[in-house]
């Protein structure tokens, strides 16, 4: 079946950078476009960007510009998402989704990874 | 950019139907995606493009969207149901999703 694993939880200082990975099986990585998005504890879902896993082509919240960078590998069917210059509102469990939906009036995400935990503290 | 608007909380009893809207301005003109959130868990989703259910949700989730509503309904409530649950639509004028701020559902 369709599924995104996720890396494990990280603990990291301010400061320091962060790379998760988002490992897709039962599809190939380059037929949709994959995005990232993240929820601070006790809070709602925000949207961080996406990749196109074909081209590479990358699209970031403007909140996160210039501190996000988003990959893949296809040889291992893998997108990456690295945040850097963390600070403790980083804190969050961040998530990979697929985007699915053809038209740009009907898009949405299934499945989504598991979540990975990323604590920023000194 | 576009704003969706939701109750923080709802509230039914067991048995009973539990209605979670999703505003924004002429939301009916979009497609509303819904999706539930255990404590824990990543998001599910149970219903796209404003009444579809992928494979394996329950008939009891239910989707409609008009004017400037969207609402997810679920019948039959039971204590499974209780989750987190977020409307979602694609803002075409600046090419990405929006989610609501997410309603509690309890049940009583």
């Amino acid at each position: 079946q369709v599924q995104l694993v996720q890396s494990g939880a990280e603990v990291k200082k301010p400061g320091a950078s962060v790379k998760v990975s988002c490992k897709a099986s039962g599809y190939t990585l380059i037929g949709y476009y994959m995005h990232w998005v993240r929820q601070a504890p006790g809070q709602g879902l925000e949207w961080m960007g996406w990749i196109n896993p074909n081209s590479g082509g990358t699209k970031y919240a403007q909140k996160f510009q210039g501190r996000v960078t988003m990959t893949r590998d296809t040889s291992i069917n893998t997108a990456y998402m690295e945040l850097s210059r963390l600070i403790s509102d980083d804190t969050a469990v961040y998530y990979c989704a697929r985007l699915r939906g053809s038209s740009s009036l009907s898009r949405w995400f299934d499945p989504w990874g598991q979540g990975t935990r990323v604590t920023v503290a000194s | 950019s576009y704003v969706l608007t939701q109750p923080p909380s709802v509230s039914v009893a067991p048995g009973q139907t539990a209605r979670i809207t999703c505003g924004g301005s002429n939301i009916g003109s979009k497609t509303v995606h819904w999706y539930q959130q255990k404590p824990g868990q990543a998001p599910v989703l149970v219903v796209y493009d404003d009444t579809d259910r992928p494979s394996g949700i329950p008939e009891r989730f239910s989707g409609s969207n008009s004017g400037n509503t969207a609402t997810l309904t679920i019948s039959r409530v039971d204590a499974g149901d209780e989750a987190d649950y977020y409307c979602q639509v694609w803002d075409s004028s600046s090419d990405h999703p929006v989610f609501g701020g997410g309603t509690k559902l309890t049940v009583l």
